[in-house]
């Protein structure tokens, strides 16, 4: 078990360009879930995956952000145009999907500093 | 929708001492989980409780034990004997009894141990 690993650890971008997050999440997990945390905030969620169709979008996420795990592994998260508003931490986490209230283990996020 | 409060941004206690989190939540379910959430400056969330909302009796693990309310929707963490490493934001989640449900998380409370 080496945890989930997200990459890279932190991106500093100009506006208006597209950048993409990845997750690496615990092996043979196959819920995946992507959070976004703003300073002083709890995360919200924005996406989850079982293996690798995505069942449930949250309207934070705008046609600007797009996931995919296109083999129920890994997992990305694209934005595109960023804005300033982007700036974030944005947060991975995986469960293995047996038991309901089943714990989740987090990565330790992707910081996304916006100019 | 469900929603969870944290009326504490900050509070400290002394090595060794007892301090107590506060949380609320808000939901018209019956069945759901309750979780309290630990973010050190390493920014990589870590379980630190749960809670079946159908279980009546208090759980608690190690120093930490919670009192769990749901005719009050209350669910604070108590730590006892508190250390140096305990230091860190603490973040009360809900989850509803669906297969895959998000995690909705408060807004957190800073926790300072004082040596």
């Amino acid at each position: 078990d080496t945890g989930v690993s997200q990459d890279p650890r932190h991106k500093i971008t100009k506006r208006g360009q597209n950048v993409t997050f990845r997750c690496d999440p615990i092996s043979e997990h196959n819920r995946l879930y992507w959070y976004r945390q703003t300073l002083g905030q709890g995360p919200e969620f924005l996406t989850y995956f079982q293996n690798e169709a995505q069942l449930e979008k949250s309207r934070l996420l705008s046609d600007r952000f797009s996931a995919e795990r296109p083999k129920g592994s890994f997992s990305t998260l694209e934005i595109q145009r960023t804005e300033q508003g982007d700036s974030a931490m944005y947060l991975c986490a995986s469960s293995p999907g047996r038991a309901l209230g089943e714990k989740l283990f987090f990565g330790s996020g992707t910081q996304l500093s916006v100019l | 929708a469900q929603t969870v409060t944290q009326s504490q941004p900050e509070m400290s206690v002394q090595e060794a001492e007892t301090v107590t989190l506060s949380c609320t939540y808000d939901t018209s379910e019956s069945d759901y989980y309750l979780f309290w959430y630990k973010q050190p400056p390493s920014r990589q969330m870590i379980l630190v409780i749960r809670q079946e909302a159908y279980k009546q009796q208090n759980a608690t693990e190690n120093r930490f034990s919670v009192n769990f309310q749901k005719a009050a929707k209350s669910f604070s963490l108590k730590i006892s004997d508190s250390q140096l490493g305990d230091a860190a934001m603490y973040f009360c989640a809900y989850r509803r009894e669906t297969s895959g449900s998000r995690l909705t998380f408060g807004e957190g409370t800073q926790l300072t141990v004082n040596p």
